[in-house]
């Protein structure tokens, strides 16, 4: 079974509209990072989060990590074209190396 | 700005050839990574490396191996390239991590080679 799940697995919202996606693991994270991806292109960090509880924002967009420390959700406020793209969370477990999500891929209707 | 480049962004080769794929990055990381990107299947980790010289094997290393001669520099090499090998692949570095749940320190990735095997 994956150890870490994104959802919704795609989405389209129309530019202005909020929206959230979620990563959810199977045991507690010692971190989690959000990254983005344009498509065919490599991935972009956007935030990194490692206390329960923690929550930070950049532009438009709020990253969370619950308390329990394993689920982590990203909002997107007012949601523009330039938002569109590959959101993948990747989590720390202790092994050194990140596992990744399967991504969402987030698409903006003008 | 960390700046981790790889050799091609497409490559096409035959079934049978042996392949090389490039990753140099300019920040001093200990840490370098190659993965794999599939649809419906994400990222997966094929190999990595602490150090120069040094290697371990990620999710899927069958099928490939590496080199990682100087810092700067891991080469992830398909010996006999098959159909199943298409992909994007996506190299990563990253400064070394001093522990689980200590520092920690984002991967940072290059643009990625798209591999096609006819």
């Amino acid at each position: 079974s994956q150890e870490l799940e994104q959802s919704p697995q795609s989405l389209i919202v129309q530019e202005g509209k909020n929206l959230t996606i979620n990563c959810t693991s199977s045991k507690t994270l010692y971190g989690l990072y959000w990254y983005k991806q344009k498509y065919g292109e490599g991935l972009i960090f956007l935030m990194m989060l490692q206390k329960g509880g923690e929550e930070k924002s950049h532009e438009k967009i709020t990253a969370k990590l619950d308390e329990k420390k394993q689920q982590s959700s990203l909002h997107i406020t007012a949601s523009q074209p330039s938002h569109a793209g590959i959101y993948l969370c990747g989590a720390d477990f202790g092994y050194s190396t990140l596992t990744f999500g399967k991504g969402t891929m987030l698409l903006v209707s003008p | 700005d960390v700046k981790v480049t790889q050799s091609s962004r497409y490559l096409v080769k035959r079934t049978g050839e042996k392949v090389f794929l490039e990753c140099v990055q300019d920040m001093d990381h200990e840490n370098m990574f190659w993965y794999r990107q599939d649809p419906g299947l994400g990222l997966r980790l094929i190999y990595f490396s602490y150090d120069v010289k040094m290697k371990e094997k990620g999710d899927i290393p069958e099928g490939y191996s590496v080199s990682r001669e100087k810092k700067e520099r891991f080469s992830l090499i398909l010996e006999s390239a098959s159909t199943n090998q298409t992909s994007m692949y996506l190299c990563a570095s990253s400064s070394r991590w001093v522990g689980a749940g200590g520092d920690m320190e984002t991967q940072y990735f290059g643009p990625g080679t798209r591999l096609l095997v006819l």
